[in-house]
C-alpha cells in the first residue's frame, strides 16, 4: 500500500533562518506531488506541485521554493524565513492518470512557527 | 479560475442527529471532481467522499452522502447519525479534469463541525 511521510511534525525557527521540509511517498511511482499551506483558520493554499523529477510549478509568488530531486521525494525550502511563513504545511500525492487515482492523499503535516 | 465557497465557518449538531454542510463552487468546466475532506484535531486530511460531475447519482459512503446539484454548482455534505468522532474541520474541494491528469485541488475555507453529546 502507498504511504506518505512528512517531517518534521513541528518546527520553530528564527526569522532569517533557512528551512527544509521533506516529504516522501512509498508504494507508488511517478506520483503528482503537492505542497499546501494552511494558515490559522483558513483553507488550504496550494504552493507548489510537481508532475515529475525537477518539474516544479509554483502557484503563488513567495519566499519559498520546492525541489523534487527524486521521483518520490518533494522538498520545501527557504533561504531566509519570514514571520509570515508561519503556518501548517501539508504535503500530498496523487497518482497519475485522468480518471484514475482521483483523490489526493495527505501527509501528517508540519507546524512551522517562525519567531 | 475555479473557486470553492463554504459559507458556514462553524456548525454544531447533537449527537445522533443529522447535519448538512454547504459548498458552492464556480467553474466553466463541464467535467470535474468534487471532494469532501475531513481534518480532525490531529490535522491529518482524510478523504470523506468524492463525486464525479458526469455522474448524476449522488455519492454515498456509509453515514456520509452528498447532494450534488450541477446546474446550481452546489455540493453539500450530509452526515447522518452524527458521532463524536465526526467532530472536525470539513473542507470542500474541486479538481477539474484534463488530458494531463495533473490538476490541482482547490479548497474552500472549511467548516468546523462540533458534535454536542
Amino acid at each position: 500500500s502507498q504511504t506518505i511521510h512528512q517531517w518534521p511534525a513541528t518546527l520553530v525557527q528564527p526569522v532569517g533562518s533557512p528551512l527544509s521540509l521533506e516529504c516522501t511517498v512509498e508504494g507508488t511511482s511517478n506520483p503528482n506531488l503537492y505542497w499546501y499551506r494552511q494558515a490559522a483558520g483558513r483553507g488550504l493554499q496550494l504552493l507548489f506541485y510537481s508532475i515529475g523529477i525537477d518539474q516544479i510549478s509554483s502557484e503563488v509568488p513567495q519566499n519559498l521554493s520546492a525541489s523534487r530531486p527524486q521521483d518520490r521525494q518533494f522538498i520545501l525550502s527557504s533561504k531566509k524565513l519570514l514571520l509570515s511563513d508561519s503556518g501548517f504545511y501539508l504535503c500530498a500525492w496523487r497518482g497519475q492518470g485522468v480518471r484514475m487515482n482521483t483523490e489526493a492523499f495527505f501527509g501528517q503535516g508540519t507546524r512551522l512557527t517562525v519567531v | 479560475a475555479q473557486t470553492v465557497t463554504q459559507s458556514q465557518p462553524e456548525m454544531s449538531v447533537q449527537e445522533a442527529e443529522t447535519v448538512t454542510l454547504s459548498c458552492t463552487y464556480d467553474t466553466s468546466e463541464s467535467d470535474y471532481y468534487l471532494f469532501w475532506y475531513k481534518q480532525p484535531p490531529s490535522r491529518q486530511m482524510i478523504l470523506v467522499i468524492r463525486q464525479e460531475a458526469y455522474k448524476q447519482q449522488n455519492a454515498t459512503e456509509n453515514r456520509f452522502s452528498v447532494n450534488f446539484q450541477k446546474a446550481a454548482k452546489s455540493f453539500s455534505l450530509k452526515i447522518s447519525d452524527s458521532q463524536l468522532g465526526d467532530a472536525a474541520m470539513y473542507f470542500c474541494a474541486y479538481r477539474r479534469i484534463s488530458n494531463f491528469g495533473n490538476e490541482k485541488l482547490t479548497f474552500g475555507t472549511g467548516t468546523r463541525l462540533t458534535i454536542i453529546p
